[in-house]
């Protein structure tokens, strides 16, 4: 089974902020890699699909990078709706990341 | 537009079953993979497995095999996700989803999350 890292577990910010979360699979995805946006009570969120490419919709302070087993999650300036658990998700066979809350500094 | 509406929280005892139902609309029930996935209080998420609601074929996690049974009913556009001899670590929102699109199977619709809890 393909393991999904995620670091940090926990990422504390202030608004404005330049925020990154990291997501290293067990061996190569290719592109299949996707980032989802969860808070509290509701279902995740599709932001990112196949490593790079924004779902409609999400802002475009959100991005997506890397290939292969190493990827990044970048919200280049932290707003307060984006207080949230985010997961990576490889979805050859649909394996998920630990999560990452950003919370707030 | 598409929308997946699950049914309600359940409560059972240690060794029953449950069955959770997923109700598509918006798109053509058949044309793509429904999966679930669940998550228990304060975790993750966790893939349960996935079902082809066009034939029927179903693909299991491995963690669940033996206790997990993927079914639909293409009449009503429904698909269901039967848990079997349920622990109380069985204790979790279970979710089915919708691949975004026919070549992008990663999750672009969800159902609202259905709370099923496993007590004495």
């Amino acid at each position: 089974d393909i393991q999904m890292t995620q670091s940090p577990s926990t990422l504390s910010a202030s608004v404005g902020d330049r925020v990154t979360i990291t997501c290293r699979a067990s061996q190569s995805i290719s592109s299949w890699l996707a980032w989802y946006q969860q808070k509290p009570g509701k279902a995740p969120k599709l932001l990112i699909y196949k490593a790079s490419s924004l779902e409609s919709g999400v802002p475009s302070r959100f991005s997506g990078s890397g290939s292969g087993t190493e990827f990044t999650l970048t919200i280049s300036s932290l707003q307060p709706d984006d207080f949230a658990t985010y997961y990576c998700q490889q979805y050859t066979t649909w394996t998920f990341g630990q999560g990452t809350k950003v919370e707030i500094k | 537009q598409v929308q997946l509406v699950q049914s309600g929280a359940e409560v059972k005892k240690p060794g029953a079953s449950v069955k959770v139902s997923c109700k598509a609309s918006g798109y053509t029930f058949t044309g793509y993979y429904m999966h679930w996935v669940r998550q228990a209080p304060g975790q993750g998420l966790e893939w349960m497995g996935r079902i082809n609601p066009n034939s029927g074929g179903t693909n299991y996690a491995q963690k669940f095999q033996g206790r997990v049974t993927m079914t639909r009913d293409t009449s009503i556009s429904t698909a269901y996700m039967e848990l079997s001899r349920l622990r109380s670590d069985d204790t979790a929102v279970y979710y089915c989803a919708r691949d975004l699109t026919l070549v992008v199977v990663a999750a672009g619709y969800w159902g609202q999350g259905t709370l099923v809890t496993v007590s004495s």
